[in-house]
């Protein structure tokens, strides 16, 4: 069975610098979609970032990117110009292209210092 | 565009007693899940659907059942309800690609 694990329970980071949030999976699939999801004190899941297990290049959203490293099964977000709105849980997840199962790590809190 | 629509927001049930969480999207996404989240936690799967007709066990199905008679609707039926099923219950859809979620029940047992 696959398994997401986020091995930061928490994280502070000074605002305006840049902070990286760790995430590893286990799984034998070759083909699967990895995400990462905010989740702010609201409850509101809100999608930050996803990568195609098959796509080589990082994905890359704004000031949210990637480091997807398939052969070492870890993929990490990165927040640069970190903002005082990104303060939230983040969480890893992945789904696999065999069963669309869908599984989450933990989660990483993540507070921003003003 | 109402997305997935959870109902109810907030419940507090009796132990032993029986509840059905509703959740229905209007996107005509064939994947729908359920997920629990405890507080401080990550969400865990308890069951999902790549259809109408078809459900399948996530990793915490014990306690919970599901049915899907229509692409649209997913609801989630606890048995007996106990302690340990506190916490915050959120249903997603998607197509292939990312979930989107509703807002979340808060459920408590005493």
């Amino acid at each position: 069975a696959q398994t997401v694990t986020q091995s930061q329970p928490e994280m502070s980071v000074q605002e305006a610098e840049t902070v990286t949030l760790s995430c590893t999976y286990d799984t034998s699939e070759s083909d699967y979609y990895l995400f990462w999801y905010k989740q702010p004190p609201s409850r509101q899941m809100i999608l930050v970032i996803r990568q195609e297990a098959y796509k080589q290049q990082n994905a890359t959203e704004n000031r949210f990117s990637v480091n997807f490293q398939k052969a070492a099964k870890s993929f990490s977000l990165k927040i640069s110009d970190s903002q005082l709105g990104d303060a939230a849980m983040y969480f890893c997840a992945y789904r696999s292209d065999r069963d669309d199962k869908i599984i989450f790590g933990k989660g990483t809190r993540l507070h921003i210092l003003p | 565009n109402a997305g997935v629509t959870q109902t109810p927001k907030f419940r507090i049930l009796k132990i032993g007693q029986s509840m059905t969480l509703q959740c229905t999207q209007d996107m005509n996404h064939n994947y729908m899940y359920w997920y629990r989240q405890d507080p401080g936690m990550g969400l865990k799967l308890i069951y999902y659907s790549v259809g109408a007709g078809i459900t399948d066990k996530g990793e915490v199905p014990n306690g919970y059942n599901v049915s899907r008679s229509t692409t649209e609707d997913f609801p989630l039926r606890l048995e007996l309800a106990a302690p340990s099923q506190t916490s915050v219950y959120f249903c997603a859809s998607s197509s292939r690609a990312p979930l989107h979620f509703g807002n979340g029940t808060r459920l408590t047992v005493t």
